[in-house]
């Protein structure tokens, strides 16, 4: 199984400022027959279930604001929040689908300082 | 507007089977993707559990093959998980959700587009 890791486990960034998310995988994601990265990003606010925001490890999914970005390549992810508004409060997990089973990251929690 | 609805006992006893059921709305099952399910420990991250396609093909996680079993029922428009055996470690929000991507005899390659809102399972005696 490939093994997804992030850190920190916890962030807490000021309002409008930056907040940083990686993720790494004990494996490679990258395929190189189309040259994508099978690794997502999802928000979890509490009491709900996750919400994807982030596929092809850069993709946002429609509706999820610009102030999310997600960069990196093979093994080394970062999610980024440009800056942090008070909705964006969650726990974060990167997943991997370049392999089965698919994993998930631990999640990182992100607050508000 | 696609909904998936979890259903099911909250509490099961040690060696019992859990049973849970998915309702989904606004899109018929049989007409494509793949569904599953996936589950959060207290505390914890997310596991996948298994999935499934239309055809009635099955795609489980190895860690927890010999126990779980997913079946459709297309005339409800719905789809179940039965875990078997279970123990305290099995105590968790399971989430039912729908898949974009796919599945082959290798296992699943997908991100979750559409959740549930989950169910809390306990397990207790």
């Amino acid at each position: 199984d490939i093994v997804m890791t992030q850190s920190p486990d916890s962030l807490a960034v000021s309002l409008g400022e930056r907040a940083t998310i990686n993720c790494k995988s004990s494996q490679s994601v990258l395929s190189t027959s189309n040259n994508k990265d099978y690794l997502a990003w999802y928000q979890q606010k509490p009491g709900q279930p996750p919400k994807l925001l982030i596929s092809w490890a850069s993709a946002r999914e429609s509706g999820v604001p610009d102030r999310f970005s997600g960069g990196g390549s093979g093994t080394d992810f970062t999610l980024t929040i440009s800056s942090l508004q008070a909705e964006d409060v969650a726990v974060y997990y990167c997943q991997q689908y370049y392999s089965s089973p698919l994993t998930f990251g631990q999640g990182t929690t992100v607050e508000i300082k | 507007q696609v909904q998936l609805q979890e259903s099911g006992p909250g509490l099961v006893k040690p060696s019992e089977t859990l049973s849970l059921t998915c309702a989904v709305s606004g899109y018929s099952i049989s007409n494509g993707y793949y569904w599953g399910w996936i589950r959060q420990p207290p505390g914890q991250g997310l596991e996948w559990i298994g999935s499934f396609y239309q055809s009635g093909s099955t795609f489980y996680n190895p860690s927890l093959k010999s126990r779980v079993s997913i079946s459709i029922d297309t005339s409800k428009n719905q789809f179940s998980l039965n875990l078997s055996s279970v123990t305290a470690a099995d105590t968790a929000v399971y989430y039912c959700g729908r898949l974009h991507g796919f599945c082959t005899s290798s296992g699943c390659y997908a991100t979750f587009d559409i959740w549930g809102r989950g169910t809390m399972v306990t397990v207790s005696s």
